[in-house]
This record gives structure tokens, sequence and C-alpha cells, in this order.
């Protein structure tokens, strides 16, 4: 299917943990994003790709590792999950760095 | 960082215009103005964005302030689906975009 999809759509861990967090899109867009949004908030971006193997944080990215062997993918990896981390990421993808971020539908992330 | 301002919330009824207004008073001039919605338990979606003139496309329309200190979101016949938060962003020094807490759009059958 064309478009952008993540997986898990859903994931609950326990503490210490690690999670990896899916991400692919068939656009071939250049740049991929990593947002998360807590509860009743606007997204935060945690980390951001302008090409293969090319990768920058954002505003939020302690505690999270990102990386990009492939246009298409841009997995998201909580090395050790913590609570605080339970929220929902959203993976964007534009061609243009900030025209036009297309983005999936979101992995609600429960860390207990 | 320029920063954006929106009201809260706004209703509007089924099948009429919804104005949804942003202050940004200290936009820089080059930084272009863009709008995402997010529609309830979904990720959010790209609407619009501009630079100085008016713009339009199939969702939407985009006033821009001659002074560039204000934009208008014109959605032109509301409908139920169009029920979201609306958010107006401005990119930061980094060029990113930084979503705020947006305007919640309520429509009324």
């Amino acid at each position: 299917d064309a478009g952008i999809t993540q997986s898990p759509r859903y994931k609950i861990t326990e503490t210490g943990r690690q999670v990896t967090l899916m991400c692919h899109q068939t656009w071939s867009h250049s740049y991929m994003f990593w947002y998360r949004q807590d509860l009743g908030h606007g997204l935060r971006l945690i980390y951001y790709s302008a090409a293969a193997d090319i990768t920058d944080k954002g505003e939020v990215p302690d505690g999270y590792v990102v990386s990009r062997s492939k246009t298409e993918n841009f997995p998201l990896t909580l090395e050790s999950a913590t609570r605080s981390q339970t929220s929902v990421y959203f993976c964007a993808s534009s061609e243009i760095l900030w025209f036009g971020q297309f983005f999936g539908p979101g992995t609600r992330l429960t860390v207990l | 960082d320029a920063k954006t301002t929106q009201p809260n919330s706004m209703e509007s009824n089924e099948e009429e215009p919804v104005h949804l207004p942003c202050n940004h008073s200290t936009i820089s001039g080059t930084d272009y103005i863009h709008w995402y919605r997010q529609l309830p338990s979904q990720g959010p979606e790209y609407v619009i964005h501009g630079l100085t003139s008016n713009v339009n496309n199939r969702m939407a329309s985009l006033a821009i302030a001659e002074d560039r200190k204000s934009s208008t979101l014109i959605l032109h016949r509301a409908t139920l689906r169009d029920a979201a938060v609306y958010y107006c962003i401005l990119p930061n020094a980094g060029n990113m975009l930084t979503f705020g807490g947006g305007t919640r759009l309520m429509v009324k059958p």
C-alpha cells in the first residue's frame, strides 16, 4: 500500500525493556521524522532524518535511538523504556524539509 | 523562535464558513505559515501553507494579513468531518515544525 505505515499500532511493555517502533514510507521522501504526543498536548519532535544514514536530534531525543539504513525505513528504539515514555508516537515524511509533512497513523505505547 | 497564538476552541455550524485565526506577531520575513489539523485518534494532516499571498487548495483557504502578523484559515463549508484540532505553525530556528496547542474546532449539526 502506498503511504506511510507504522507498526505496531499498539504496544504495552515494561520499564527497562527495549522497544522498537517501525516506520515505513513508500514515497521515497528524503525527510523522515519521529514525534511524540502526550495526552492533551501538541506534538514534540524526537528525531529527524534528512536522508539515509543522516539523522539529527529534535526537541526531546533523550532515551531514544534512531537509524536510517534505507530511505523508506526509519525505526525508533527506546533502549530502556521508562513510564515517562508512555505516549503516542507519530512518524512523518516529507520531500522538502518543512513543506507538507505526511503523518502515519501513530503507535500508542504504554510503559508499565 | 517565532510563536503563534490561537484560540483554544471554536464552534461552528455545519455547512457554514469557519474562520480560524492565528497571531504570529514575531514572524520573520522568510517564515512560511503552515496549517495542519488532527482529527480524533489520527495523525496530523497537512492543510495548507503560505508566505505572503493568500492561498487556496481543495481543503481550505489561507488569508495572510498584509503585515504578516496574523493569518486566517478559512473552511468554506464546515462539515462534521472537519471537527479537529487545527494547528498554525511557524518553523523554528532549525526549520522544524513545532506543534502548539492549536484550536479545537467543534462542528454542530
